[in-house]
């Protein structure tokens, strides 16, 4: 399996606090991901990563932001939660190669904002 | 990006074939056809990827005509392992890596 974590797993917060989960890879891809996945919706897109410094918005960004200072690390922040952001997130990573985008997915971060 | 469409659920038993069509009516040209599969509290896993005619390795075949505009993913035999979330997805490089997923396609394999 690609070398990528999530932390925390799972974590419970209350409404209007900052969040932040964080993406670890081993791999060095240059590509990083930030997904969400809620009942009825599949997974969407949320921000990506090109490289490092460079970002860009998916179809479900507002309310949320997101850092990459150094290859391994994407950081995805939601600075005031709420209750319609309990879901389940996704880091996942892909590499120009053989494969046009394959992407490689972490094991995802169980969020509650209550 | 190209939207798709699949079926939202489907049945079958173990050792039958099964096909999930996905229809991506404006497939531009450069555009991939990638499927991935999802088990319950895991994240999806690439299982396919194709341009054009037919793709098969040691997991599943993909069937593409040559209009592009849909494409057939095909599991020989499956078993209750099998059970999963299906994902078919259109893009590529082109796209920026954005990537939609869609809803995908439930499969349920009985006994």
């Amino acid at each position: 399996d690609a070398g990528i974590t999530q932390s925390p797993r799972h974590k419970v917060t209350e409404t209007g606090t900052p969040v932040t989960l964080r993406c670890h890879q081993t791999e060095n891809h240059r590509y990083m991901y930030w997904y969400r996945q809620d009942p009825g919706h599949g997974l969407r897109l949320i921000h990506y990563s090109y490289g490092v410094k460079d970002t860009d918005k998916g179809e479900v960004s507002d309310g949320y932001s997101v850092s990459r200072s150094k290859t391994e690390d994407f950081l995805l922040t939601l600075e005031s939660a709420t209750s319609s952001q309990t879901s389940v997130y996704f880091c996942a990573i892909s590499e120009i190669g053989a494969v046009d985008n394959e992407q490689f997915f972490g094991p995802g971060t169980r969020l509650t904002v209550l | 990006l190209a939207k798709t469409t699949q079926p939202i659920s489907m049945d079958s038993y173990e050792g039958q074939e099964v096909n999930i069509t996905c229809s991506h009516n404006n497939i531009a040209t450069n555009d991939y056809i990638t499927w991935y599969q999802q088990f319950p509290s895991q994240g999806p896993r690439f299982i396919i990827q194709g341009y054009k005619t037919k793709v098969t390795n040691e997991v599943a075949s993909l069937f593409i005509p040559a209009d592009r505009k849909s494409s057939t993913l095909s599991l020989p035999r499956v078993s209750l392992s099998d059970t999963a979330v299906y994902y078919c997805l259109v893009g590529g490089q082109t796209g920026g890596f954005k990537t939609i997923f869609g809803a995908g396609t439930r499969l349920f394999v009985k006994a």
